[in-house]
């Protein structure tokens, strides 16, 4: 009876080094959501994950920044020659998709704050 | 501009108060509206859901939406020192690809509620 866990939940790099970060959602939630909260800012979408495809990648800031998904499982985060401005704390969200309904909630993990010095 | 405004706060109110949080958006394509509670270093969980203007009660929370408007509101009564925590409204307009909801939202608005 899990929830959403995300690992690790504290990073610290250097600027320029590469991260990932892991997100381990529901059992049977076939949706994943990765969002980015600033400090000060409310939720930013990054991307949606469908199984292990990704229909929407809108909120991606650059292509620094890059996911995957295997099947409808784990999902990872990855964050390459990392700035000053992508410290943040990073939430991933799961959820079931019930066709009947047009809004599915979405379950929170803790997230993982990520400090780029 | 944001498409979605919400007063940061904090907001700070005695025990038993009524609490009135707000937010306001620009994009009219927005059907679906959300209420999250974030407590310190947690991710945020869903308080309530509203589809289109109306209002809807659940137990000491009241959510209401008015489109014309573009304004939303959270009103608790009774509030309690455990319901101190920031409040997030979210927002959608419909369903993704493959059925997903991607969630806009506001800044959150900090609640203290004092014994």
């Amino acid at each position: 009876g899990a929830g959403v866990s995300q690992s690790p939940s504290n990073k610290v790099t250097e600027k320029g080094k590469d991260v990932e970060l892991r997100c381990d959602p529901i059992s049977g939630h076939t949706a994943l959501y990765w969002y980015r909260q600033r400090l000060g800012q409310g939720l930013e979408f990054l991307i949606y994950f469908q199984g292990n495809s990704a229909p929407d990648k809108s909120g991606l800031p650059s292509d620094r920044f890059s996911a995957e998904r295997t099947g409808e499982s784990v999902s990872t985060l990855t964050i390459q020659r990392t700035q000053q401005e992508d410290s943040a704390v990073y939430l991933c969200a799961s959820s079931l998709v019930l066709v009947s309904k047009l809004y599915n909630e979405q379950f929170f993990g803790p997230g993982t704050r990520l400090t780029v010095l | 501009q944001k498409e979605v405004e919400q007063d940061p706060g904090p907001l700070s109110v005695p025990e038993g108060a009524i609490v009135s949080l707000n937010c306001t958006y620009s994009n009219s394509a927005f059907q679906y509206f959300m209420w999250y509670r974030q407590y310190s270093r947690k991710g945020p969980e869903l308080l309530m859901y509203t589809y289109s203007s109306g209002n809807k009660e659940d137990g000491r929370f009241t959510a209401q939406v008015d489109k014309s408007s573009k304004y939303i509101s959270l009103f608790i009564r009774d509030s309690q020192p455990s319901d101190s925590a920031t409040y997030l409204c979210a927002m959608s307009e419909g369903v993704l690809t493959g059925g997903g909801n991607k969630l806009t939202f506001g800044t959150g608005t900090q609640l203290k509620v004092e014994l």
